[in-house]
């Protein structure tokens, strides 16, 4: 079947620890996307790629980083210098070659939480 | 970053009832799209509205872009039990970037 991939489902990071979430798309989609959701509220935009080896920061990127060495993944890194990383990580992806603003499709999310 | 004003924030309903939620902006948007989420889960798309004025229908959900091009809302018609979720709404100025807004939590009692 096709579609976005999100693992792990559930993540625990000690505090210091960089860790890594893990999105991958068979949709053949161009753009790839991060976000995340904290509790009650909506989805803020944290990193974007539109094309292999290129991405772009969104609204609140600092305490990220992410890669973009395949067109069917996107891996997210929540670094030590993100001091508040309690969150739910959504994944999205879309086609931009052919016409614009089509629609994100999303994955089923991590959930992230310090121990 | 931007926001979308969403309302109303939470409804609790009885099944049967119709549901109406709306967007708005201070900013023209090229698209309007309309998601929801169940717990735990990602948002999954209901209705894409791309032209102003468009009027678009999904089964027992209807959604409209502003004639401004600075709102829209969804109806849900009869609601019914799986309609319990959280409902978003989503903006695009063509960059490929979407702006959010807060979500609209249904509850419907039976």
């Amino acid at each position: 079947d096709g579609g976005i991939t999100q693992s792990p489902k559930y993540l625990f990071r000690k505090e210091g620890q960089n860790v890594t979430l893990s999105c991958e798309q068979n949709l053949n989609h161009d753009a790839m996307y991060w976000y995340r959701q904290d509790p009650g509220q909506g989805l803020r935009l944290i990193y974007y790629s539109q094309i292999v080896n290129d991405f772009q920061k969104g609204d609140i990127a600092e305490g990220y980083s992410v890669s973009r060495e395949k067109k069917e993944s996107f891996p997210l890194t929540v670094t030590s210098a993100q001091k508040n990383p309690t969150a739910f990580y959504l994944c999205a992806s879309s086609i931009t070659r052919l016409v614009q603003n089509q629609p994100q499709h999303f994955g089923d999310g991590t959930r992230l939480s310090i121990l | 970053g931007q926001q979308l004003n969403q309302s109303p924030q939470s409804m609790f309903i009885q099944e049967g009832e119709d549901v109406s939620m709306n967007c708005t902006s201070s900013s023209i948007f090229n698209t309007w799209l309309w998601y929801k989420q169940d717990p735990g889960e990602g948002p999954v798309l209901l209705i894409a509205l791309y032209k102003a004025g468009e009027l678009t229908s999904n089964g027992r959900l209807t959604a409209q872009f502003g004639i401004t091009r600075k709102d829209s809302f969804l109806n849900i018609s009869a609601s019914i039990p799986s309609d319990v979720g959280i409902y978003f709404c989503a903006g695009s100025q063509g960059a490929q970037k979407l702006v959010f807004g807060q979500g609209t939590r249904l509850t419907i009692n039976p």
